[in-house]
């Protein structure tokens, strides 16, 4: 198992560029999310899925875009890059219930000038 | 709304003595569970251990334990015996109630502790 795979692991970009961050996930879980992690401010929740198809928001999602066309799959859209946006971000995937852990990708760190 | 607080940005401790990180959370839900993950340097996020909020006994995996006292709301962890390798950043995460209670299993995580261990 690869477990939870995120790609690229560095990116830079300018101001206004976009791109994809994209997740994948071989344990077949049914929830997959995306969390951007800055200094001092911990794990912010960005988007997630309950399943193929459906997603949602979470505590920070401005200028992110997220689909969910796949079990597998879970890629992030930054729209237009700012430099707040500068950040290493992780997604993470877990069987549904309280009890259940998050598996984390390896992250991937984001410049943004 | 679920909040999770972790008050200590930063914590030292002397290689082999015990060490207890706080977590305090606010939630007005009855169940919900309780997370620690460690994230050393190297950046990757590692599970440490789990508590449910019906569970009556305090969670152990190994050197981790968690302190749970439920009507304080507080979840602190603790690690025995520190070693070298246990200097890292560590989250408190709370995971709330389904989507028959109008959320998501989503965990909310505290800001972190950062921990060092001298030799």
């Amino acid at each position: 198992n690869a477990g939870v795979t995120q790609t690229p692991k560095f990116q830079v970009l300018k101001t206004g560029q976009s791109m994809t961050l994209q997740c994948a996930q071989d344990m077949n879980h049914e929830y997959m999310s995306w969390y951007r992690q800055d200094p001092g401010m911990g794990l912010r929740l960005i988007h997630y899925s309950v399943g193929a198809g459906i997603t949602d928001q979470g505590e920070v999602p401005n200028g992110y875009n997220v689909s969910r066309s796949t079990t597998e799959d879970f890629p992030l859209r930054l729209l237009s890059a700012a430099p707040s946006q500068t950040s290493v971000y992780f997604c993470a995937s877990s069987y549904p219930g309280l009890i259940y852990e998050q598996y984390f990708g390896p992250g991937t760190r984001l410049t943004v000038t | 709304a679920q909040k999770i607080t972790q008050t200590q940005p930063g914590m030292f401790v002397q290689e082999k003595e015990a060490v207890t990180l706080d977590c305090t959370y606010d939630t007005s839900d009855q169940s919900y569970g309780l997370f620690w993950y460690k994230q050393p340097s190297s950046g990757e996020m590692i599970f440490l251990i789990y508590q449910g909020s019906y569970d009556e006994q305090n969670a152990t995996e190994g050197r981790y334990s968690l302190n749970f006292q439920k009507a304080r709301k507080s979840a602190n962890l603790v690690i025995s015996a520190s070693q070298l390798g246990d200097s890292a950043m560590y989250f408190c995460a709370m995971s709330g109630p389904g989507p028959s209670s109008g959320g998501s299993y989503i965990p909310t995580f505290g800001r972190g502790t950062s921990l060092i261990v001298h030799p």
